[in-house]
């Protein structure tokens, strides 16, 4: 399994402000995959991230409101702009098995509250 | 298309009594199937998996499922709870055909009663 880590792992913010979100793995991956948690619910895909490619985004997150970087194989981030209490949530990101595709591995999440 | 349902939202068992969690899902293709679970701020694990080789499935600290392909169903099932059981499940979907991405259920809440 891969070892996923996330910075920061909480943070309070103002609202019209943007965080931006780390997810560091200690292997190689191709995809990564970014995750929000509404307080509870369940877990939605917000977007798949490729190494040297755009993003896909899936129904309802844009680019303009979650950009995404993926400058290498072990290293994405996720931005949250001009945020308002509606994206208090939990962020998590994934990475793709190495021995099996369909099976993810998560981070431990980071836990964004919007004042 | 693939979606899950986890019937029960939450659930409350005694420590030392069976736990039954259960899943129905739905997908177009033969069906990868997990279990994922979340403790108290803490990320996702990975209990046990279902990828089309045998039907009943043994994942960590004690737990188990069974595909049942007749029925859909997907249940988890542990023969003795402990405490540190009581957590967050998800039941998740995906489609050997391809298709990467996970379907999650919406949860379900187990709590332990000592």
């Amino acid at each position: 399994s891969a070892v996923i880590s996330q910075k920061p792992s909480r943070d309070i913010c103002q609202r019209g402000t943007s965080l931006t979100i780390q997810c560091q793995v200690d292997s190689q991956v191709t995809m990564m995959f970014w995750y929000r948690q509404q307080p509870g619910q369940s877990l939605t895909l917000i977007a798949t991230a490729n190494q040297g490619s755009e993003a896909t985004y899936e129904s309802g997150f844009v680019i303009d409101k979650f950009p995404i970087s993926r400058p290498n194989l072990t290293f994405s981030t996720l931005t949250v702009s001009n945020m308002s209490p509606e994206d208090s949530s939990i962020y998590l990101c994934s990475v793709e098995s190495a021995s099996y595709y369909n099976e993810q591995f998560f981070g431990p999440g980071t836990r964004l509250t919007v004042l | 298309a693939q979606s899950v349902t986890q019937l029960d939202s939450h659930v409350s068992v005694s420590e030392g009594t069976p736990v039954l969690l259960r899943c129905n899902y739905s997908s177009s293709y033969s069906p990868s199937l997990f279990w994922y679970v979340q403790h108290p701020n803490k990320g996702l694990q990975l209990l046990l998996k279902y990828t089309s080789a045998a039907t009943l499935v043994k994942g960590i600290n004690g737990f188990e499922a069974e595909f049942k392909k007749s029925e859909t169903s997907f249940h988890l099932t542990k023969p003795s709870a402990h405490m540190s059981d009581a957590a967050e499940y998800f039941c998740v979907v995906s489609s050997n055909f391809g298709n990467e991405k996970l379907t999650f259920g919406t949860g379900t809440r187990l709590t332990i009663i000592p």
